[in-house]
């Protein structure tokens, strides 16, 4: 089955600067990456992410990669701002309806 | 997009009894998916709730502790059997849904767990 792994699991940032978080997978028929967000108590909530006909893609501040012959993909957040931290997931799928697999998470805290 | 609510939000529990957790979604989605989150970890698929039929577990999961039920398609529920500590979690369940720009997976609120 598809396994998720994720690096670095904590990251401090100041703010202003960028912060990227990556990701590799196992199963190569895997064609959907999401990121999610998670703060404290809450749900996770989607914040971009990618399809394998697809490279790169970005949504204001975030943008997400996408190397399928690698197998990896990656979050970047520029001008990160203190309402950016909290826990990141990347995951993987077959499709958007199918079951998803998280990676570990990381931790992202931005320093004033 | 996919709202989905969980009853209960939370609860306490005596080691060896059974607690069913509920999700409903505002529409009909064919798969469902519960998940298990332990404090500060990661989420983990416990199984995909199929409409229909039996539900698939992941590897460590089985049915006579998690027993899941589909009777239509916006609603499924969760037990969790003969409590132990171990299984304080919060659990959560998803569903495909349209978003602003893409087609995702929705979570609901979870349900918070503590087993004593």
């Amino acid at each position: 089955g598809e396994n998720v792994e994720q690096h670095p699991s904590t990251l401090s940032v100041q703010e202003g600067d960028s912060a990227v978080i990556k990701c590799t997978y196992s199963d190569s028929a895997s064609n959907y990456f999401p990121w999610y967000k998670q703060e404290l108590g809450k749900r996770p909530q989607l914040i971009i992410d990618i399809r394998s006909n697809v490279g790169e893609k970005k949504d204001q501040r975030i943008a997400v990669t996408l190397n399928k012959t690698a197998k990896h993909f990656s979050l970047h957040i520029t001008e990160t701002q203190p309402e950016d931290s909290a826990v990141y997931f990347c995951a993987a799928a077959y499709s958007s309806a199918s079951k998803i697999i998280f990676g570990s998470g990381t931790r992202l805290s931005i320093r004033p | 997009s996919a709202v989905i609510s969980q009853k209960p939000s939370r609860d306490i529990c005596q080691r060896g009894t059974s607690l069913t957790i509920q999700c409903q979604v505002d529409s009909q989605v064919t798969m469902m998916f519960w998940y298990r989150q332990q404090p500060g970890q990661s989420l983990t698929l416990i199984a995909t709730a199929n409409q229909g039929s039996e539900a698939t577990y992941e590897s460590g999961f089985v049915i006579d502790k998690f027993p899941i039920s589909r009777p239509n398609l916006t609603f499924s529920t969760l037990t969790v059997s003969n409590m132990s500590p171990e299984d304080s979690s919060i659990y959560l369940c998803s569903a495909p849904g349209s978003g602003r720009s893409t087609d995702t997976q929705y979570f609901g609120p979870g349900t918070r767990l503590t087993v004593l």
